[in-house]
């Protein structure tokens, strides 16, 4: 039982498309989590949201909690935004993550 | 601003042996994770801490013990090394309540032979 679901697991787009990754889960939540992960790099936290949107330079992170539901889009794509993005809800002490989609932007 | 530090990034340990990942975060956090990521899959919690003197199992706690004496440190011991314990580990940590941004470690790369 996955208790995340990311969609697409992998991804490919030109340099300037705008990007969608979605996430559903199915536990309950306090926040939830958006990670990015280069190749061979560590993990940095992009987002966390509770309700709403965000919006940090050229990516939103968007949550519906009734629908549990959660989507990041990337805006103008670029290559250095190839990496892996991951989803991981917060149920207060844990977290849950997804397996990530990996996305390659060519130029 | 260090963040979260873990060492060493690279180990290879024989069958059998034990180590200990060291993880320190300058941040005062009370709550640190450690986490193992194998090709393709998700992060899997090990063991994670609330605060300093409780910690608590995660998913895949068997052949790993965790201690937290002080807010800052947070090792991860290895006992009798298998090849199935070869991941890369994360430490991570992030401040109590809804509002606690979550904070990784550089990761450590562990090769068991």
């Amino acid at each position: 039982k996955n208790e995340v679901e990311q969609s697409p697991q992998n991804l490919t787009a030109q340099e300037g498309e705008f990007i969608t990754i979605n996430c559903s889960y199915s536990v309950g939540i306090s926040a939830l989590h958006w990670l990015q992960q280069h190749p061979g790099g560590g993990i940095v936290s992009l987002f966390m949201l509770s309700s709403g949107k965000k919006k940090h330079g050229r990516l939103i992170a968007t949550i519906n909690i009734q629908e549990k539901h959660s989507s990041l889009h990337i805006t103008a794509s670029h290559p250095r935004d190839s990496a892996v993005y991951i989803c991981a809800p917060n149920t207060g002490n844990q977290f849950y993550f997804g397996t990530g989609t990996s996305l390659t932007v060519i130029p | 601003n260090a963040g979260v530090t873990q060492t060493p990034k690279f180990r290879i340990l024989k069958i059998g042996q034990s180590m200990t990942l060291q993880c320190t975060q300058d941040m005062n956090h009370n709550y640190m994770y450690w986490y193992r990521q194998d090709p393709g899959m998700g992060l899997k919690l090990i063991y994670y801490s609330v605060g300093a003197g409780i910690t608590d199992k995660g998913e895949v706690p068997n052949g790993y013990n965790v201690s937290r004496s002080t807010t800052e440190d947070f090792p991860l011991r290895l006992e009798l090394a298998a090849p199935s314990q070869t991941s890369v580990y994360f430490c991570a940590s992030r401040e109590t309540g809804r509002a606690g941004e979550l904070f990784f470690g550089e990761g450590s790369r562990l090769t068991v032979l």
